[in-house]
């Protein structure tokens, strides 16, 4: 079945530093992935997404990578700020349905 | 981009009542929605996905009679707890999708059950 995991619960980076989230897959079959952004208390916002025909997608201050060999997609959040503090999920989709990671919280160093 | 809500925000119930939790989208249209369970620095857990009009399907593990939903509209699903018990607590959220793939979630209901 899916599963999709993340290599680190807690990721501590410097304000400033770049940070990068990695997240793993199991289900080959998967075609398009997530990752998420949650703050406490609240639901989760969408970052990026990625198909399975790319192996890169960049967005504003973010970017994704997909690497399909090992069953692997990372996010990197360049010049991290205060405001990323947060838990990131990856996740994936399976039938139509969202299936989430374990998620990583992103810890600011000032 | 979409908007999705949920009401109540919060709600503390005593054990053995029931909880309905309304989840809507609020500028466009959702045949489906889904719902997840969120336990304290957990992740999200597919709990069911919702059908307009027809019934709910629900993950391996999840009570049906338990857990209620009703997607009685294109833009309204509801999640009622049936009989609760403080292992029930826990933060439930939402989600409808919008412009294909793309899913967008509500903020979320913290349940505490007494």
């Amino acid at each position: 079945g899916e599963s999709v995991g993340l290599h680190l619960p807690t990721l501590s980076v410097q304000e400033g530093d770049n940070s990068i989230i990695n997240c793993a897959y199991s289900n080959s079959a998967s075609d398009y992935f997530i990752w998420y952004k949650q703050e406490s208390g609240k639901g989760p916002q969408f970052i990026i997404d990625i198909r399975s025909n790319m192996d890169k997608r960049q967005g504003q201050r973010v970017t994704v990578l997909l690497n399909k060999t090992v069953k692997h997609l990372s996010l990197q959040i360049a010049a991290t700020q205060p405001g990323d503090s947060a838990v990131y999920f990856c996740a994936a989709t399976r039938g139509g349905k969202i299936i989430f990671g374990k998620g990583t919280r992103l810890h600011i160093l000032p | 981009g979409a908007v999705v809500s949920q009401h109540p925000s919060r709600v503390i119930c005593k054990s053995g009542t029931s909880v309905k939790i309304e989840c809507r989208s609020l500028d466009f249209q959702a045949t489906t929605m889904f719902w997840y369970r969120q336990f304290p620095k957990k992740s999200l857990m597919l709990m069911a996905t919702s059908n307009e009009g027809s019934k709910a399907t629900y993950e391996q593990g999840v009570e049906k009679d338990k857990f209620l939903i009703n997607h009685a509209s294109l833009t309204l699903s509801t999640l009622t707890v049936t009989s609760a018990h403080p292992e029930d607590s826990s933060f439930y959220i939402c989600s409808a999708p919008a412009e294909g793939t793309l899913q967008y979630f509500g903020p979320g209901t913290r349940l505490l059950v007494l």
